[in-house]
């Protein structure tokens, strides 16, 4: 069974640097085709995609926020980690990892996502 | 503002049919697959389906996709008040180098 769940800080400040850790389990990130992606959702918004991290280690970044993000993965702790500096009250969103399988190239199982909110 | 473009909302009645468009460009929905979500209220989206008309296993049949140059359609016929949720599709767009959705289509079950 593949899983995976996001964990991270509930409330952070503006400017403060984000950092969210997606774990998963049931699939290998050095398995040839397998990539996961960080999507977050702000409320009553559209989802937003954010960064990929390949098998390969081969990294993507949303072209408006790439400056502020860093994704990277630990395969041998089923770890994906992403970082988001300079924190704004616009950055309140739920944010979710998904797996990319190049199976079906589609997100195919996605975290339940945490709720991070910027906020003094 | 998505660069996918779908419709904010569709309606219809229990047991009627009802189509959610995607409109995209060449560098995205014309040269790659496109998968759609339903993200039922409160909960993470759902993979319904890849590849432009393809079912995961347990996805019923009463849910379609298709694909046409630069737009792509999802279809649900045999509406149930259950499937009121959102539906979003997504792709990867090649010339920018990054996934990119659609902003979201509420369907209301009537």
């Amino acid at each position: 069974q593949v899983t995976l769940k996001e964990s991270g800080p509930a409330l952070v400040k503006p400017t403060e640097t984000l950092t969210l850790t997606c774990t998963f389990s049931g699939f290998s990130l050095s398995t040839s085709g397998m990539r996961v992606s960080w999507i977050r959702q702000p409320p009553g918004k559209a989802l937003e995609w954010l960064a990929r991290i390949d098998w390969d280690d081969d990294k993507f970044y949303s072209t408006s926020l790439e400056t502020r993000l860093t994704i990277s993965k630990d395969t041998s702790k089923n770890q994906v980690v992403l970082t988001m500096t300079n924190m704004d009250p616009v950055d309140t969103a739920t944010y979710y990892c998904a797996r990319f399988s190049g199976y079906n190239d589609a997100f195919d199982i996605w975290g339940q996502g945490t709720m991070v909110t910027v906020s003094s | 503002q998505s660069v996918l473009t779908q419709p904010p909302s569709v309606s219809a009645a229990p047991g009627q049919k009802v189509t959610i468009s995607c409109s995209g460009s060449s560098s995205n929905i014309g040269n790659n697959y496109v998968s759609w979500y339903q993200q039922l209220p409160g909960t993470a989206p759902k993979l319904l389906i890849c590849e432009n008309n393809k079912r995961p296993s347990g996805i019923p049949d009463r849910f379609s996709g298709s694909k046409s140059a630069t737009s792509a359609t999802l279809g649900i016929t045999g509406l149930q008040t259950g499937d009121e949720a959102d539906y979003y599709c997504g792709t990867w767009d090649s010339s920018l180098s990054a996934g990119v959705f659609g902003g979201g289509t509420k369907l209301t079950v009537l």
